[in-house]
């Protein structure tokens, strides 16, 4: 099984460009997570989803949007990008809660410099 | 909201050592901790997990203690070994419906042959 795996693995952007990170899952996982990680602060959610067609907020959502047209895909948009959102992005997903605490499986980034 | 500090930022042990890892939670209502590995270039791995109605789980040279009253959780890690090095991330996780993890900001351990 491939896990999570994101695309792109990197990519370089200028201030005010649009773009689409994609997170894919095969583990049949109905949550999904978006994190992003910055030096010395760990790990921030960004926003979440806990099934096909229904997304949250996290701590740190602005600027960013989400969507989870399918169950297996989960994708975070930068509608006008800022110098801020210079960061390592992660994806992460989990079987539902419902059933106990569940542990959460990590893509391995995608790294996104805006200019 | 939840609250998770971790201690220290970093640490270096000398191979064969043991190694500390501590973290504080705020929300008493917290009921799961995982702790996540993290390798240069490489997402954080959970490498053990522990739930608020045990005090101790150990998976061979891993161990981690929970504290309820204290509302404080650590790591250790025995016999030490050079691919032990990493980023150890903490977190917990509130009951309650939230889905969400709160994550501490890192131990950067350096495990020196």
């Amino acid at each position: 099984n491939a896990g999570v795996t994101q695309t792109p693995k990197f990519r370089v952007l200028k201030t005010g460009q649009s773009m689409t990170l994609l997170c894919a899952q095969d583990m049949n996982h109905e949550y999904m997570y978006w994190y992003r990680q910055d030096p010395g602060m760990g790990l921030r959610l960004i926003h979440y989803s806990v099934g096909e067609g229904t997304t949250a907020k996290g701590e740190v959502p602005d600027g960013y949007n989400v969507s989870r047209l399918k169950k297996q895909n989960f994708l975070l948009g930068l509608e006008s990008a800022a110098p801020s959102q210079t960061s390592v992005y992660f994806c992460a997903s989990s079987y539902s809660q419902g059933a106990g605490n569940q542990p959460q499986h990590f893509g391995d980034g995608t790294r996104l410099s805006i200019l | 909201g939840e609250n998770v500090e971790q201690h220290p930022s970093t640490l270096s042990v000398q191979e064969g050592d043991s190694a500390v890892i501590k973290c504080t939670y705020s929300d008493s209502a917290s009921n799961y901790f995982p702790w996540y590995k993290q390798e240069l270039g490489k997402g954080p791995q959970l490498i053990i997990d522990i739930r608020s109605n045990v005090g101790e789980k150990k998976d061979q040279r891993i161990a981690v203690t929970l504290n309820k009253t204290a509302k404080h959780f650590s790591l250790h890690i025995t016999e030490t070994q050079p691919e032990d090095s990493a980023v150890y991330f903490c977190a917990a996780k509130s009951q309650g419906g939230s889905e969400k993890l709160v994550f501490g900001k890192g131990t950067k351990l350096t495990v020196n042959p």
